[in-house]
């Protein structure tokens, strides 16, 4: 089983469509929590930290559930540059340092 | 706006032949990360290095690959020999000690013929 797991979609969305989805991970001692953003052929970027209150950056709100080791990501009223791979991304803190480990990434494709 | 850079951005070269790929960190950023990106296995962490001093290399074929940061404005992933299964996306991140962020270059795209 990998350490994080996502489905790779893609998830097709209406421009102005609301569309979420999860990410679940194995090791419970995971730390901290972030979603990235990869657009074609481009690199990650931080998209927003993952906080256990749960956070929102406009449209977009990331959620944390603990118990059952998963977090979540849901974008509001979807525009077309939205599309994009959304990787999910845990923390884990070693005694060799922190160690970032990421999702396969959730592709999607928001349409007119 | 401070970037991390990656050299060269495509390669294309012939089984066996060595590859050497480079990375300037983003200036004042003390941790340095190298991953390799493919379609299978989505993005594998390579190595970590905090300081200049490799902490983490576990992710690496160490038969073939090799990573290093001779100052630190400047990091380097060597892959001799090459091999077809070595084409991939390279990319380089740099961060601070202490934060999570990472913040990547923008990859060198490999191709072993």
């Amino acid at each position: 089983r990998k350490e994080v797991e996502q489905d790779p979609g893609p998830f097709n969305v209406p421009e102005g469509a609301t569309v979420a989805f999860n990410c679940t991970y194995s090791n419970s001692a995971s730390q901290s929590f972030f979603w990235y953003r990869q657009d074609c052929r481009k690199e990650p970027k931080l998209l927003m930290s993952v906080y256990s209150s749960g956070n929102e950056d406009g449209r977009f709100t990331a959620q944390l559930n603990r118990a059952s080791q998963y977090i979540s990501l849901l974008i509001r009223d979807s525009k077309l540059s939205d599309s994009a791979t959304y990787l999910c991304v845990v923390n884990m803190k070693r005694a060799a340092g922190n160690k970032l480990t990421f999702g396969g990434g959730t592709r999607v494709l928001v349409k007119p | 706006d401070a970037r991390v850079t990656q050299t060269p951005r495509d390669k294309v070269t012939e089984m066996g032949q060595e590859v050497t790929m480079r990375c300037q960190p983003i200036l004042g950023h003390n941790t340095v990360f190298w991953y390799r990106q493919t379609m299978m296995q989505g993005l594998e962490l390579l190595a970590y290095f905090r300081n200049r001093a490799p902490l983490d290399d576990s992710g690496m074929p160490k038969d073939r690959f090799s990573a290093e940061m001779p100052d630190a404005t400047l990091a380097t992933l060597k892959i001799q020999p090459s091999e077809p299964r070595d084409s991939a996306v390279y990319f380089c991140a740099s961060g601070k000690s202490g934060t999570d962020t990472q913040y990547f270059g923008p990859g060198t795209r490999l191709t072993v013929l």
